[in-house]
């Protein structure tokens, strides 16, 4: 089945600690964002990468960095530097660089400090 | 600053009834339009997209889009308890990108 795949679902840090989040997507898609939900808010935009080892930061960067060596693959690290990453964290993808394409989620992971 | 503004709500509907959620938006070149479902602790599924002023239908939805008043709403006939869910609104700004940008959502409550 195609679709995106994020791991782990939950995951607890502990102070001063990074932590990777992993995205993958098997559907052939150019484009990948990672978004932050805090509770009761919208999805604001970390990062996001149009093509291959290319990226761009989003509205909320400070803190985090990614990587995109491979089209279906788009890790998130959360830094020590990130002061309060509790949150859920989403990833997204779309068919490319135009407009008029859907983006579609993965699951979500639910980051804690602990 | 580019936005998208919804109402938190919550909005409130007895069964059966329309349930109509609205979003506005500031980008004037704004070109692309999409409805998400979020159910508390899962991850936004996508509802609709539209792309054209008007009405576009799809089984119980329709979503409907004024570009001149920067207005898209979703109305959802025949309201039923499982379509209790937050509704996320996005917009996809021009300039390159497409960067769906997203509204906080409207938390919408179907009661029996």
């Amino acid at each position: 089945d195609g679709g995106i795949t994020q791991s782990p679902k939950y995951l607890f840090r502990k102070e001063g600690q990074n932590v990777t989040l992993s995205c993958e997507q098997n559907l052939n898609h150019d484009a990948m964002y990672w978004y932050r939900q805090d509770p009761g808010q919208g999805l604001r935009l970390i990062y996001y990468s149009q093509i291959v080892n290319d990226f761009q930061k989003g509205d909320i960067a400070e803190g985090y960095s990614v990587s995109r060596e491979k089209k279906e693959s788009f890790p998130l690290t959360v830094t020590s530097a990130q002061k309060n990453p509790t949150a859920f964290y989403l990833c997204a993808s779309r068919r490319g660089d135009r407009e008029g394409t859907e983006a579609f989620f993965g699951q979500g992971t639910r980051l804690t400090v602990v | 600053q580019k936005e998208v503004e919804q109402n938190s709500g919550p909005l409130s509907v007895p069964e059966g009834a329309i349930a109509s959620l609205n979003c506005t938006y500031s980008d004037r070149v704004s070109q692309s339009f999409f409805w998400y479902r979020q159910y508390s602790g899962k991850s936004p599924e996508l509802i609709m997209s539209i792309y054209s002023n008007g009405d576009k239908e799809d089984g119980r939805f329709t979503a409907q889009l004024n570009k001149a008043s920067q207005y898209v709403s979703l109305l959802i006939r025949d309201s039923q308890p499982s379509d209790s869910a937050t509704y996320l609104c996005a917009v996809a700004l021009s300039g390159g990108s497409y960067i769906p940008t997203f509204g906080r959502g409207t938390s919408l409550i179907v009661h029996p």
